[in-house]
């Protein structure tokens, strides 16, 4: 069966821009989690939804936002860019909350 | 707060070699754990997922362990390949925290 697909791989932005990130889960999933990773923080939590509802939310300011859809599908929002988000973007599905998580290949999002 | 350390940070090994991973948790209510695989630039392959109430699991040549009291959890590699390069993380969901807690890697150099 199909993995967990995000769009587009890579991506550059300028700063002051906005990007939105897509993830579809594997088929029958309904918890979607997305992470961000950066070589000095390592992987960090921004958010994840489940039945199109925002169940939990990570450290991360209001400019980074997003969104579930009826068929699971979610996206990820990012406003006026800053340089410091250049990182890559994984998502995440699960069946059910809190279990096992089968990640994406992820977004590669560079702000110059 | 949920703190998970990995040891060592890099690991090199002949062809061959059995090996053992380290990662620890501070806080022992658990979910379940789960151990990661990422190749360079890529996303991440779910290897194993502990369940709590489970001491351990198997899959091919990878064995992984859980300590719930001592906050432990070991992933043994038999008879390592170069393939098995990579960066390895451990990852927790806490019962009060719908999120994975990720240490921050060990990456692994197996040489042929």
């Amino acid at each position: 069966k199909a993995g967990v697909t995000q769009t587009p791989r890579y991506l550059i932005k300028t700063r002051g821009q906005q990007v939105t990130l897509s993830c579809s889960p594997i088929s029958g999933h309904r918890s979607v989690s997305w992470y961000q990773q950066t070589p000095g923080q390592g992987l960090q939590f921004l958010f994840e939804y489940f039945s199109e509802t925002q169940r939990n939310k990570g450290n991360f300011p209001g400019r980074f936002s997003g969104r579930q859809f009826s068929n699971s599908r979610s996206e990820m929002n990012v406003s006026t860019l800053e340089l410091g988000d250049s990182a890559l973007y994984l998502c995440a599905s699960s069946l059910a909350e809190m279990a096992e998580a089968f990640f994406g290949q992820g977004t590669r999002l560079t702000v110059v | 707060k949920q703190e998970v350390t990995q040891i060592p940070a890099a690991l090199s090994v002949p062809e061959g070699e059995n090996l053992v991973l380290n990662c620890s948790f501070t806080d022992s209510a658990i979910y379940n754990l789960q151990w990661f695989r990422q190749d360079p630039g890529k996303g991440l392959t779910s290897l194993l997922l502990i369940q709590s109430s489970q001491r351990e699991q198997t899959s091919g040549r990878l064995n992984a362990s859980l300590d719930k009291s001592s906050g432990r959890s070991t992933l043994y590699i038999a008879a390592s390949q170069p393939g098995d390069s990579a960066t390895y993380l451990c990852a927790v969901i806490s019962g009060s925290a719908r999120q994975l807690t990720f240490g921050s890697g060990t990456q692994l150099t197996v040489l042929p």
